[in-house]
């Protein structure tokens, strides 16, 4: 089946500045998007989500951007706090024509922040 | 406004037993569906329930099942299990199925 996927495994960044989080999908079909952050012993948090008919959504200190033509979202958080360290999860919902397939998650990317 | 409760919390079990997991979504939320979680496979879809129907199945055995009640509540239950089951077991509800889905705290299974 198709995947989601994370281009980096750890991405450490200074306290205060700007954090990119990139993700490539393959299903063309997919037509909704949603970051998640995780933090240890703890559920997945729902950050933002975007829809495949439109190409950034901001949300408080968050933006996330969708590029169709490559496939490839990214979640950008603004002036990073100690508080954002966590595992951050992309996840698709393509719905293959037979109903919703649930979510199919990227292997996430664990955010460091360095003080 | 209440979030996704699961419960047990934790669980350990011995091989060959089986087990079933809960799971009350989100007040007015008609969507549950649940995830298995392990360092190597990640997060995996199991299944999905709205209106007490099951919409879609993952890729996992039989021995993996589950419902939904008419309160929206719904449970996963695993007989005969096997060590590799031992994961943290994830609940999600959403309004609308292709619609945000908000997580629970998970239970961990541990099978011995």
């Amino acid at each position: 089946g198709e995947s989601v996927g994370l281009h980096l495994p750890t991405l450490s960044v200074q306290e205060g500045d700007n954090s990119i989080i990139n993700c490539a999908y393959s299903n063309s079909a997919s037509d909704y998007f949603i970051w998640y952050k995780q933090e240890s012993g703890k559920g997945p948090q729902f950050i933002i989500d975007i829809r495949s008919n439109m190409d950034k959504r901001q949300g408080q200190r968050v933006t996330v951007l969708l590029n169709k033509t490559v496939k490839h979202l990214s979640l950008q958080i603004a002036a990073t706090q100690p508080g954002d360290s966590a595992v951050y999860f992309c996840a698709e919902n393509g719905d293959s024509g037979g109903g919703a397939d649930g979510l199919t998650f990227g292997k996430g990317t664990h955010l460091i922040i360095q003080p | 406004k209440a979030g996704v409760t699961q419960t047990p919390r934790y669980l350990i079990k011995t091989r060959g037993q089986q087990v079933t997991l809960s799971c009350s979504p989100i007040s007015g939320h008609r969507s549950v569906s649940w995830y298995q979680q392990t360092p190597g496979q990640g997060l995996q879809f199991l299944f999905e329930y709205f209106s007490e129907t099951q919409r879609n199945k993952g890729n996992f055995p039989g021995r993996f099942s589950g419902r939904q009640f008419s309160n929206s509540r719904s449970e996963m239950n695993v007989s005969t299990l096997e060590l590799g089951d031992s994961a943290l077991y994830l609940c999600a509800s959403s309004p609308q199925w292709n619609t945000e889905a908000f997580f629970g705290q998970g239970t961990r299974l541990t099978v011995v």
